[in-house]
């Protein structure tokens, strides 16, 4: 099993660009996760989704983010603009339903650096 | 949501048993006490889980206090890989959700 494969894995970019962060969860998985990593504010839940649908976003920072998930085998994550204040660790775990969904499996991180 | 509240780092010797403590004296009956740890430029990764009764699996052992209000994590041995921060969350099955609130965990460091 490969595990969440997060993508990139370093994206460096500047203020007011859009940025993109992809992520594949493991494969039979029905919830999705997308978390924020900062040294202030530590490890936020920003949006999760059960069989693709969106079910709690209210983590999302602001309106210049937005996440989507078209398919079980795959998340967006987008910031625009993007902003020095967005520089984090991105992290994308997912896991399964029912009694299994108490484990949730972490990819290995986005780290956003803006400019 | 109910709040968990952890000793902010701890200190362990190779090879000896670790007993790290969580205070949640506002858990609701539901409430799930999770652990997860997060090794250094890693993701966070699942240790263990519980409702009510002490559990263990093969990475850890989990004591629940009969009152809920706190819980022990306990590794067996410690061992250098095990140097993480550990966090203690609550999970409440509202409305079937399954949002994490993790704290600012205990660091453990590991002395060889």
């Amino acid at each position: 099993d490969a595990g969440v494969i997060q993508s990139p894995r370093h994206e460096v970019t500047e203020m007011g660009q859009e940025v993109t962060l992809r992520c594949k969860p493991i494969s039979g998985h029905d919830y999705l996760f997308w978390y924020r990593q900062t040294m202030m504010r530590g490890l936020e839940l920003l949006i999760y989704f059960n069989n693709n649908v969106p079910i709690d976003d209210s983590g999302m920072p602001e309106d210049r983010f937005s996440a989507k998930m078209p398919n079980a085998s795959f998340s967006t994550l987008k910031i625009q603009p993007s902003e020095p204040r967005d520089s984090a660790v991105y992290f994308c775990a997912s896991s399964l339903e029912g009694a299994r969904a108490e484990e949730q499996y972490f990819g290995p991180g986005t780290r956003l650096t803006v400019t | 949501d109910a709040k968990t509240t952890q000793p902010n780092s701890m200190e362990s010797n190779e090879e000896e048993p670790v007993h790290l403590p969580c205070n949640h004296s506002t858990i609701s009956g539901t409430d799930y006490i999770h652990w997860y740890r997060q090794l250094p430029s890693q993701g966070p990764e699942y240790v263990i889980h519980g409702l009510t009764s002490n559990v263990n699996n093969r990475m850890a052992s989990l004591a629940i206090a009969e009152d809920r209000k706190s819980s022990t994590l306990i590794l067996h041995r410690a061992t250098l890989r095990d140097a993480a921060v550990y966090y203690c969350i609550l999970r409440g099955p509202t409305s079937g959700t399954y949002k994490y609130i993790f704290g600012t965990g205990t660091r453990l460091k590991v002395l060889a």
